[in-house]
């Protein structure tokens, strides 16, 4: 398996764009988890999705950020429009229905200029 | 709310060295506790779970303790190697939340020296 992939690696926009970052969890799993790093923060939760539906989005910043999981290999973050103090490193995680443990993606490091 | 804690949060220690890694959480309702590997620009990797029926989890030279009651789990690394070098949280999901929504905390940044 590839593990949970994430595109792109790295963005780089300017303040105001919109900026859509996307993650395709491991094959079968049916929990999807959107994760912010910054130096400052450290790791947050963002949104969590449950068979494709939002369970708790209470982790989201502000209504600039929205989540969608059309199907259960694909899943989008979206910012718009973006700010400087979004950036960060994004990461999308997924786990099995009767697996703890969460698989992480490489991320994606955002910098709004 | 759920709140963990790691201390120290850099270590630096010879080649050779145990290290003890530090992790206490403030709420004991947990579901299990697990730790996290994460090396410069990467994600996180799983090294080890321990459910919260458990006192302990082995993998290799990696042991990891869960004292719920005092909250707190301990990250035992024996005989520590320079490829050890890596930040290392540990993260709980209460069992209160919603699915396996995991608190994470700090992490510990850890320098293995040849």
């Amino acid at each position: 398996d590839a593990g949970v992939i994430q595109s792109p690696r790295h963005e780089v926009t300017e303040m105001g764009q919109e900026v859509t970052l996307r993650c395709k969890p491991i094959s079968g799993h049916n929990s999807l988890f959107w994760y912010r790093q910054t130096m400052m923060r450290g790791l947050e939760l963002l949104i969590y999705f449950n068979n494709n539906v939002p369970i708790d989005d209470s982790g989201m910043p502000e209504d600039r950020f929205s989540a969608k999981m059309p199907n259960a290999s694909f899943s989008t973050l979206k910012i718009q429009p973006s700010e400087p103090r979004d950036s960060a490193v994004y990461f999308c995680a997924s786990s099995g229905s009767n697996l703890p443990k969460q698989f992480f993606g490489p991320g994606t490091r955002l910098t709004v200029l | 709310k759920q709140e963990v804690t790691q201390i120290p949060a850099a270590l630096s220690v010879p080649e050779g060295e145990n290290l003890v890694l530090n992790c206490s959480f403030t709420d004991s309702a947990i579901y299990n506790l697990q730790w996290f590997r994460q090396d410069p620009g990467k994600g996180l990797t799983s090294l080890l779970l321990i459910q919260s029926s458990q006192r302990e989890q082995t993998s290799g030279r990696l042991n990891a303790s869960l004292d719920k009651s005092s909250g707190r789990s301990t990250l035992y690394i024996a005989a520590s190697q320079p490829g050890d070098s890596a930040t290392y949280l540990c993260a709980a999901p209460h069992i209160k939340a919603a699915g396996n929504k995991l608190t994470f905390g700090g992490g510990t940044r850890v320098l293995v020296k040849p």
